[in-house]
């Protein structure tokens, strides 16, 4: 398996653009993770999935951010509009079941809103 | 609230020596993780801890749990420069289990 794929690996906008951010997960991982890292508040967790199900969204700083998850093999973090504080470095994580193993990470979107 | 720290935060240390890093949490969690990240990289699994006592060891490193205490550690034996990264523990600090929260990360840097 070629791991968590995420695409853009950088993106460049202007504030007040739409960002999307794209994730294929592990094939056969059911649970499915959205991380921002940034030097100030290190990695936090925006939302995460069960079996394409949104299970917790509380750490979505706001309603400019949604996630979407459609099927088993895609998900997508957007941000509208996007804004300088938005700037940081988006994982997206993938695991097989609750907890027992570990969460495998994608290597990352870092974006930079000007 | 809920706190995970690690301790220290930034540590420097000579090819060949041994240190210990720290990962203090303030509830119950009965896991816990440690990951790697070197710079501009994306994060790699370490360790994955499930239960109190477990100990778990890859190389020259060496991770523990101690739910009771709410501590964990990471030793680093014969420390190598290749082992400079930052170092991250993590615990799914919920019922849910799914939940990970990160610690702040430690630095490390090994000098030749």
């Amino acid at each position: 398996d070629a791991g968590v794929i995420q695409s853009p690996r950088h993106e460049v906008t202007e504030m007040g653009q739409e960002v999307t951010l794209r994730c294929k997960p592990i094939s056969g991982h059911d649970y499915l993770f959205w991380y921002r890292q940034t030097m100030m508040r290190g990695l936090e967790l925006l939302i995460y999935f069960n079996n394409n199900v949104p299970i917790d969204d509380s750490g979505m700083p706001e309603d400019r951010f949604s996630a979407k998850m459609p099927n088993a093999s895609f998900s997508t973090l957007k941000i509208q509009p996007s804004e300088p504080r938005d700037s940081a470095v988006y994982f997206c994580a993938s695991s097989l079941g609750p907890g027992s193993r570990a969460a495998f990470f994608g290597q990352g979107t870092r974006l930079t809103v000007v | 609230e809920l706190k995970v720290e690690q301790n220290p935060l930034f540590l420097s240390m000579q090819e060949g020596k041994n240190y210990t890093i720290y990962c203090n949490y303030s509830t119950t969690s009965d896991r816990l993780y440690w990951y790697r990240q070197d710079p501009g990289k994306s994060l790699e699994s370490l360790f994955v801890l499930l239960s109190n006592g477990a100990v778990k060891q890859e190389g020259r490193l060496m991770a523990s749990l101690d739910t009771k205490a709410r501590l964990s550690t990471l030793h680093i034996t014969a420390a190598v420069h290749d082992l400079s990264a930052t170092y991250f523990c993590a615990g799914p600090f919920e019922t849910s289990g799914s939940r990970l929260t990160f610690g702040e990360g430690t630095q490390l840097t090994v000098n030749p």
